[in-house]
């Protein structure tokens, strides 16, 4: 079974420095997609950013960008000039090919200071 | 971006009781859509993915009968907690699958439900 680890329960960043976030994860499949979702206290889920196994060119959005190192199998993502309102849980996902459910990190509570 | 509802919100039951939550996809339709709980601070646990139309397959150790899933239309997907318990309590998501997208699964906001 595919596992997806993040082995920083918390973090924190000054506002407007940047923070990088960790994700590991174990598959033995070629194909799949990776995701990075946010969980503010609202509890409703977003999608920050998504990579596709198969593309080597590392998924940037606006100030969230991802290192995707997949023979490590890593999946880090950076948030440049962090904002109070980057303040969440940030899970990283695995999804499994052609099955669309997704396999998710315990999560890291990110901390934004002012 | 498509827009997935829940409802309720918040629900509160007694022990002994069953109670309904349903998940909606309201602007396309979803062949696919997954049940997930979630316990304070802690990760989402897939519990079934619930297919239109036919039974839904539930993870190892989710018990079918307590957590019954209906997915009777393109649109609409219930998961009935049957006989809760207060450990039943707990935040549940679904989220829905929109046709050809084989990974870009919309959730909705949750619903936290508390037995007493």
């Amino acid at each position: 079974a595919q596992t997806v680890t993040q082995s920083q329960p918390e973090m924190s960043v000054q506002e407007a420095e940047t923070v990088t976030l960790s994700c590991t994860y174990d598959t033995s499949e070629s194909d799949y997609y990776l995701f990075w979702y946010k969980q503010p206290p609202s509890r409703q889920m977003i999608l920050v950013i998504r990579q596709e196994a198969y593309k080597q060119q590392n998924a940037t959005e606006n100030r969230f960008s991802v290192n995707f190192q997949k023979a490590a199998k890593s999946f880090s993502l950076k948030i440049s000039d962090s904002q109070l309102g980057d303040a969440a849980m940030y899970f990283c996902a695995y999804n499994e090919p052609n099955a669309g459910k997704s396999t998710f990190g315990d999560g890291t509570t990110l901390t934004v200071k002012p | 971006g498509a827009v997935v509802s829940q409802h309720p919100s918040r629900v509160i039951c007694k022990s002994g009781t069953s109670v309904k939550i349903e998940c909606r996809s309201l602007d396309f339709q979803a062949t696919t859509m997954f049940w997930y709980r979630q316990f304070p601070k802690k990760s989402l646990m897939l519990m079934a993915t619930s297919n239109e139309g036919s039974k839904a397959t539930y993870e190892q150790g989710v018990e079918k009968d307590k957590f019954l899933i209906n997915h009777a239309s393109l649109t609409l997907s219930t998961l009935t907690v049957t006989s809760a318990h207060p450990e039943d309590s707990s935040f549940y998501i679904c989220s829905a699958l929109p046709p050809g997208k084989r990974y870009e699964q919309y959730f909705g906001p949750g619903t936290r439900l508390t037995v007493t």
